[in-house]
């Protein structure tokens, strides 16, 4: 049992650059989740997955922001125009259908808009 | 709306003490209740976990007790070893995501 795996673990960016990440979840989770750590924080929901349907977005993912699951495994979440703000620690993490609140997550990607 | 508070750190314990950090949480309901730990530069690995009232979450000899009395799910260690230094988040399940509380730093000493 393989566990989630994210791409890539570290990012430096210049503000304005566009960023994409990759999450890939444990196999047989239908349910992919984003989340959001800044330092000496807890990680923030972003957005949320079921299958390849995208169910539910945090108001802090702005329009700048975009996320796909299209067949329903691997998830993308695309920045465009970083922002110095941007810069967190984004996190993916999965669910199976029948325990959807026990979410396991993977090692992060670290993003560093400079 | 739901939340969680923990303790603030760091918390600095030797080796062989006994560990408590608080964690209560406000939610309408009745969520499930997690603590998660995080070693630096990675993500979260789930530490344990309680679904009801009552229940007790155990792992690596590490407790937390549902208290829907108190609001409370505090995680206890009887005997810390320096490998344990790490964050530890308390989260709550809300609607289709996890509320965590702002992380404790553990920092256990030789």
């Amino acid at each position: 049992d393989t566990g989630v795996s994210q791409n890539p673990r570290h990012k430096i960016t210049k503000r304005g650059q566009n960023v994409t990440f990759r999450c890939d979840p444990i196999s047989e989770h239908n349910r992919l989740y984003w989340y959001r750590q800044t330092l000496g924080q807890g990680p923030e929901f972003l957005t949320y997955f079921q299958n390849e349907a995208q169910l539910e977005k945090s108001r802090l993912l702005s329009d700048r922001f975009s996320a796909e699951r299209p067949k329903g495994s691997f998830s993308t979440l695309e920045i465009q125009r970083t922002e110095q703000g941007d810069s967190a620690m984004y996190l993916c993490a999965s669910s199976r259908s029948g325990d959807t609140d026990t979410q396991y997550f993977g090692p992060g990607t670290r993003l560093t808009v400079l | 709306g739901d939340s969680v508070t923990q303790m603030e750190g760091p918390v600095t314990l030797s080796e062989e003490a006994f560990l408590t950090i608080n964690c209560t949480y406000t939610a309408t309901g009745y969520p499930s209740l997690f603590w998660y730990v995080q070693y630096p530069g990675e993500g979260l690995q789930l530490l344990l976990k309680a679904t009801k009232a009552d229940d007790k979450g155990s792992n690596k000899g590490f407790e937390a007790t549902y208290r829907k009395e108190t609001t409370s799910f505090h995680l206890e260690k009887g005997s810390v070893q320096v490998s344990d230094s790490a964050v530890y988040f308390c989260a709550l399940s809300a609607t289709n995501k996890l509320i965590f509380g702002t992380g404790t730093l553990l920092a256990v000493q030789p």
